[in-house]
């Protein structure tokens, strides 16, 4: 069964210009989340979606951020424009919703992607 | 506000060693505790998850305990072998269990042969 997987794995772009961020979470998970790390930080929160809805962007920086998942299935997060202090290291995971006792149980984590802004 | 602490920052033994790393968090009311391993340039592999009413996990040489009423959890590393290098992460879910994962710095491990 294939993972999380997150493209690009590297980004360089200028200060200004616009990326785009892609997460394909594992088969039949409902939930998705995007983290980031900034250097010298622990990793921190974005957003989370059930399916294509946004169950909670309580930790999107600014509205420079744009989160979409369309048909519940992959993830975009566009940032536009970048700025120096958005470079990190962005991260996806996933995990199964289930009904019941522990709706909200193990996540998978992808590689990540790392930004780089200049 | 949920704060993690892990200590130490880093660590470095000689192979064969066992080895405890430490993680606290400020709000006790979790939902459940994850660590993780992360090597360079990789994502996060989940080690073990610890439920809030459980008080350990075990999986191989790895033992995670869980003390939720002081805030604590450790993980335990038996006989330590050059491939356990790497960073250690604990993450834990507060207990509204809406919320997601709050982290922790890591500890960065280093097993010499």
């Amino acid at each position: 069964e294939a993972g999380v997987t997150q493209f690009p794995s590297h980004s360089v772009i200028e200060k200004g210009q616009t990326v785009t961020l892609r997460c394909d979470p594992i088969s039949g998970h409902d939930n998705l989340y995007w983290y980031r790390r900034v250097m010298g930080k622990e990793i921190k929160f974005l957003l989370h979606f059930v399916k294509e809805s946004k169950q909670d962007e309580s930790g999107m920086p600014n509205n420079r951020f744009l989160a979409e998942r369309t048909g519940g299935t992959y993830s975009t997060l566009k940032v536009q424009p970048a700025e120096l202090e958005d470079s990190g290291v962005y991260f996806c995971a996933s995990s199964h919703f289930t009904s019941g006792q522990l709706p909200y149980n193990e996540q998978f984590f992808g590689p990540g992607t790392r930004l780089t802004v200049l | 506000k949920q704060e993690v602490t892990q200590i130490p920052a880093a660590l470095s033994v000689p192979e064969g060693e066992n080895l405890v790393l430490n993680c606290s968090f400020t709000d006790s009311a979790i939902y459940n505790l994850q660590w993780f391993r992360q090597d360079p340039g990789k994502g996060l592999t989940s080690l073990l998850l610890i439920q809030s009413s459980q008080r350990e996990q075990t999986s191989g040489r790895l033992n995670a305990s869980l003390d939720k009423s002081s805030g604590r959890s450790t993980l335990y590393i038996a006989a330590s072998q050059p491939g356990d290098s790497a960073t250690y992460l604990c993450a834990v879910r507060d207990g509204s269990g809406y919320s997601t994962l709050t982290f922790g710095k890591g500890t960065m491990l280093l097993v010499s042969p």
